[in-house]
């Protein structure tokens, strides 16, 4: 059974500073996914990778996966409170049907 | 596209009662994904449907929950009777697989009490 583990579970800071977010596996996958997630609404996609070692941005976001594809990393610069939120990753081992999602980082960005 | 849609967004009902929850994909998405989520136990996967065929159904919980999806617009989980233990948000996600790398789109989820 895959299992995701993201670190930290929780991560509260103030405005402006940086943070990085985790999430590890011992298994490879074929792509890993992030999504945020904002009270009352359902997950929303920011990201996939799919390449070893590829790094991709969105705006203040850098996102990296693993040389190995078996972990990736979210790195968010000069965060503001529009960042908080529950940062989830999800892996896949096959590039049809599910996906595993790690428990989260919840993140509070206090102004 | 309107996105995943699903009702109701609210759910309040008494022990023993039962519940249905309804979800519209997204149009040309072929797989549809039920989930629950607690505090304690996360995002779980309760099944998952290709084409309308149920593909892998050991994430529900027991026998009381069921799922349908009898056509490429619409699916349905129930819950009979419902317990207090069953309270949670219940999300539906849809993809399209085929160069899609299993990316999920989400509805907003229907939150469910269960006095």
């Amino acid at each position: 059974t895959q299992l995701l583990e993201q670190s930290p579970q929780f991560l509260s800071i103030q405005e402006g500073e940086n943070l990085t977010v985790y999430c590890n596996s011992s298994s490879v996958f074929s792509s890993l996914q992030w999504y945020r997630q904002e009270p009352g609404e359902g997950p929303v996609l920011l990201v996939t990778v799919v390449t070893g070692g590829e790094v991709k941005k969105l705006k203040r976001l850098t996102f990296q996966f693993g040389d190995a594809r078996k972990d990736s990393s979210l790195h968010i610069t000069a965060a503001q409170p529009g960042d908080t939120g529950l940062y989830l990753c999800a892996g896949a081992e096959t590039n049809a049907g599910k996906s595993t999602f790690g428990d989260g980082t919840t993140l509070t960005v206090k102004p | 596209d309107a996105g995943v849609i699903q009702s109701p967004r609210h759910e309040v009902t008494e022990m023993g009662q039962e519940v249905t929850l309804r979800c519209k994909p997204i149009s040309g998405h072929d797989y549809l994904f039920w989930y629950r989520q607690t505090m304690m136990r996360g995002l779980e996967l309760l099944i998952y449907f290709n084409n309308n065929v149920p593909i892998d159904d050991s994430g529900m919980p027991e026998d009381r929950f069921s799922a349908k999806m009898p056509n490429a617009s619409f699916s349905t989980l129930k819950i009979q009777p419902s317990e207090p233990r069953d309270s949670a948000v219940y999300f539906c996600a849809s993809s399209l697989i085929g160069g899609a790398h299993n990316e999920q789109f989400f509805g907003p989820g229907t939150r469910l009490t269960v006095l």
